[in-house]
């Protein structure tokens, strides 16, 4: 398997643009996961989703982020209108039901929101 | 107080010494913990979880959990020059949920 796919790997944009985050998880892989990491807050779950229903979304930070999973094998978070303070590197991360000890990250999209 | 609290570091070791990391949690009912690495860059990959209290051993590295004292170390033996990156302690509160808080990492140097 080729692991997390995640899309873009780098995205440049200007405040009040739209952003669309693109995951593929590993196939099989129950649970998906949307982080975000920056240097003042560290890691940071956003959002997850259990066989494609999200299940807890407390760590959204507000309503111009939202995420989707319509299908097994994608996942989209979207933030609109993007703020510069959303400039970050966001992970996608997989795991079977099994359990966290085989949670797999994909290499991240580094956004900047200039 | 946050959840996952680690040292800030940078932690430098040589080459060949043990290097050793702390992390401490806030919530005294969390069941699992994860040691990640994260090279400058990369993504964070799992390298050693500890469910029970004591230690538990894989290859150079030993995870010690102590749950009275809300505590988990990593000790990394025979350090090596690849062993320089940033190490993430993680905390699982409650079994079958899987919310990680994370701590913010220390820094790891492993001089030549």
């Amino acid at each position: 398997d080729a692991g997390v796919i995640q899309s873009p790997r780098h995205e440049v944009t200007e405040m009040g643009q739209e952003v669309t985050l693109r995951c593929k998880p590993i196939s099989g892989h129950d649970y998906l996961f949307w982080y975000r990491q920056t240097m003042m807050r560290g890691l940071e779950l956003l959002i997850y989703f259990n066989n494609n229903v999200p299940i807890d979304d407390s760590g959204m930070p507000e309503d111009r982020f939202s995420a989707k999973m319509p299908n097994a094998s994608f996942s989209t978070l979207k933030i609109q209108p993007s703020e510069p303070r959303d400039s970050a590197v966001y992970f996608c991360a997989s795991s079977p039901q099994e359990g966290m000890e085989k949670l797999f990250f994909g290499s991240g999209t580094q956004l900047s929101v200039l | 107080q946050k959840e996952v609290e680690q040292n800030s570091g940078p932690l430098s070791v040589p080459e060949g010494a043990i290097a050793s990391l702390n992390c401490t949690y806030s919530d005294r009912g969390s069941q699992s913990f994860f040691w990640y690495r994260q090279y400058s860059g990369k993504s964070p990959e799992l390298i050693m979880f500890i469910y029970s209290n004591g230690d538990k051993e894989d290859g150079r590295f030993t995870a010690q959990l102590n749950k009275a004292s809300q505590y988990v170390s990593l000790l990394i033996r025979d350090s090596q020059p690849s062993d320089s990156a940033t190490y993430l302690c993680a905390v699982n509160k409650v079994t079958n949920d899987y919310k990680l808080s994370f701590g913010a990492g220390t820094t790891v140097t492993v001089r030549a």
